[in-house]
């Protein structure tokens, strides 16, 4: 199994260009999320979904869109750059542990994102 | 405002040492408290998770000690070897939430 695969690993961006992050899984998790990572904040949740066709908002969504027509991909769009997305993206998926209501995440090698 | 917060940012000890990093959170709704490792260049992995129901859990030289009453919970790691350094993260999620919220993270450095 590859896991969670991430692309491109490093991009560049000016400001107002958009582009797509890849996320794929091949492990038949019915959950991916996307987070960003930035320093002193940890990582925070922007966007998730809990099976194909389901996608709901994390705690900053605004400027990214996302869907899920597959379980294996999950793509993350930038709509219209700005700096202020300058950020490592991380992509996870996740299963449920039956019997136990708990989820254990599985992250990507994630995208680092640079908008001049 | 940030629900998880983590403490120290940075730390760094002998090998052989003992690593202490704490964190606190404010939902009493939070039910899974895991921890993350993560290396320079890669994505955060699972390290070890704890639930309410315990005050304490280990797994080789790592230990969480939960305290509910407190709302804080912390990481050991004893024996701390220089492969240890990394970024550590605490994390929480509520009753079968597949969200996660994280702490800040801290920067470990283990010297030999």
């Amino acid at each position: 199994n590859a896991g969670v695969t991430q692309t491109p690993k490093f991009q560049v961006l000016k400001t107002g260009q958009s582009m797509t992050l890849q996320c794929a899984q091949d492990m038949n998790h019915e959950y991916m999320s996307w987070y960003r990572q930035d320093p002193g904040m940890g990582l925070r949740l922007i966007h998730y979904s809990v099976g194909a066709g389901i996608t709901d908002q994390g705690e900053v969504p605004n400027g990214y869109n996302v869907s899920r027509s597959t379980t294996e991909d999950f793509p993350l769009r930038l709509l219209s750059a700005a700096p202020s997305q300058t950020s490592v993206y991380f992509c996870a998926s996740s299963y449920l542990i039956r019997g136990r209501g708990l989820y254990e995440q599985y992250f990507g090698p994630g995208t680092r994102l640079t908008v001049t | 405002q940030q629900q998880v917060k983590q403490s120290p940012q940075s730390l760094i000890v002998q090998k052989g040492g003992i690593s202490i990093i704490n964190c606190a959170y404010e939902n009493t709704a939070f039910d899974y408290f895991p921890w993350y490792q993560q290396f320079p260049g890669k994505g955060p992995a699972l390290l070890i998770a704890i639930r309410p129901d315990v005050s304490e859990k280990k797994e080789g030289r790592f230990t969480i000690s939960f305290n509910k009453s407190a709302k804080q919970f912390s990481l050991h790691i004893m024996d701390s070897q220089p492969g240890d350094s990394a970024t550590y993260f605490c994390a929480a999620s509520k009753p079968a939430g597949n969200k996660l919220t994280f702490g800040g993270g801290t920067r470990v450095l283990v010297k030999p």
